[in-house]
């Protein structure tokens, strides 16, 4: 059974990047399509970003309201991948999620507990 | 972009009874329709994919229905641990996946 834990810092101040690392247990990190979604009152669930792994690589593929600003890597070895957001303004407070699909074209049946960051001077 | 509605926003209704929830998409999403229930403070959790497959582990008393533009998800007798946000989501043309704004669902 695939779980999913998201850490990171809570808090961070406008202008500067967001970090935040998805820690994967109970399945192989090659095996699975990974995202990134984010949720807040006004806005509701907004997909964000996955990555997943082929010929031995990272490939991922972006939100285009959000391409300019966001990375996302995958550290096979720790298994985690992780999520780097530039140039944070408050519109970016929200409940971030790590989630996980099996297949590329299906929906996320795996979910971490979420993290809530706020970007706050 | 494909914009998903869903409605009503919040709807109330008595244990034992039929809930039905509505969500439509802005054009065709042929069967690539997934619902999730939040419960407060936790995670979406996948109910139903392929617009009406229920996921591993989830009841028979939820069950969806519909394809291409109009969808519902129906559930039979409702029990007081179903309140929740429900969410409907479109995977159609990955990796643009959208969410709609949820439905309240109150006893």
């Amino acid at each position: 059974h695939v779980q999913l834990q998201e850490s990171g810092p809570g808090l961070v101040k406008p202008s500067e990047t967001l970090s935040l690392t998805c820690s994967v247990s109970g399945g192989s990190i090659s095996s699975y399509y990974w995202s990134w979604i984010r949720q807040t009152a006004g806005k509701g669930l907004e997909w964000v970003g996955r990555i997943y792994i082929t010929e031995n690589k990272g490939r991922t593929e972006y939100s285009p309201s959000l391409e300019s600003r966001l990375a996302m890597s995958v550290d096979t070895s720790e298994s985690q991948f992780s999520l780097s957001l530039r140039s944070v303004t408050a519109a970016d407070t929200a409940v971030y999620y790590c989630a996980g699909s099996w297949s590329a074209y299906y929906p996320f049946d795996y979910w971490g507990q979420g993290i809530q960051v706020t970007v706050s001077s | 972009e494909i914009v998903m509605t869903q409605s009503p926003a919040t709807l109330s209704v008595s244990p034992g009874e039929r809930a039905t929830l509505s969500c439509r998409a802005s054009q065709s999403v042929s069967s690539n329709l997934a619902w999730y229930q939040q419960k407060p403070g936790q995670a979406p959790r996948l109910l139903i994919y392929g617009a009406s497959t229920r996921a591993t582990g989830i009841p028979a008393r939820f069950s969806g229905s519909g394809s291409g533009t109009e969808f519902t998800l129906t559930i039979s007798s409702l029990q007081s641990e179903d309140v929740a946000v429900y969410h409907c989501q479109q995977y159609y043309n990955w990796p643009s996946v959208i969410f709609g704004q949820g439905t309240k669902l109150e006893i």
